[in-house]
């Protein structure tokens, strides 16, 4: 699976949307983009996934650059509930390995 | 549905006792997966399954620890004997098919 980079850690404002930006140029035409995220001490959430098209759900919505190499989650109303750890992870398509990285601490601020 | 059930929610037991982690997936998921996470290696996939039977273990850290699944809804982690350096929390999480994973609300485990 791709290896994917993401910045440690980023702030936004509560109500303003978050943009977490996730690198990764290596993937393959069969890596999916999954986003999870870590609220401190509960485990991982699933939030959104996509392979090619930007994705929307009531979470998020998913950004996918036309030649994948990177892509942008975007919690579009950010509050104090979403501060977590924010983890992009590339993943083949019938694979079911999630492994996860360091990922990106958001912490929204009032 | 409950989600993924976990327990006991935290253990704490001494160096050289068997430890024993269990876990109830949701109904109907195929996969089940055991991480472990601490501050300084973070989230590690240990194990998974796929309809009961173990695919990947490479992640397992040593023989002190093993992973059963003797049916569609249970699962356990044993180590033994357990070390401080197995101190972290446990998670264990079910998937069906590429939908995303549900994770449980973990183990704390303290080995002293």
């Amino acid at each position: 699976d791709a290896k994917t980079t993401q910045p440690p850690s980023m702030d936004c404002a509560e109500g303003r949307a978050a943009n977490l930006p996730c690198n990764h140029s290596t993937i393959s035409g069969n890596e999916y983009v999954y986003w999870y995220r870590q609220i401190h001490s509960q485990g991982p959430q699933y939030i959104i996934h996509g392979l090619k098209n930007n994705e929307t759900n009531e979470m998020a919505s998913l950004i996918i650059t036309e030649d994948r190499k990177s892509s942008t989650l975007i919690l579009p109303h950010a509050t104090l509930r979403d501060t977590a750890v924010y983890y992009c992870i590339a993943l083949k398509g019938g694979s079911e390995k999630l492994v996860f990285g360091k990922g990106t601490k958001l912490t929204v601020n009032p | 549905d409950a989600g993924v059930i976990q327990s006991p929610r935290h253990e704490v037991t001494e160096m050289g006792q068997e430890v024993t982690l269990r876990c109830k997936p949701i109904s109907g998921h195929n996969s089940l997966f055991w991480y472990r996470q601490t501050m300084m290696r973070g989230l590690e996939l240990l194990i998974y399954f796929n309809n009961n039977v173990p695919i990947d273990d490479s992640g397992m850290p040593e023989d002190r620890f093993s992973a059963k699944m003797p049916n569609a809804s249970f699962s356990t982690l044993k180590i033994q004997p357990s070390e401080p350096r197995d101190s972290a929390v446990y998670f264990c999480a079910s998937s069906f098919r590429l939908y995303g994973y549900t994770f449980g609300s973990g183990t704390r485990l303290t080995v002293v």
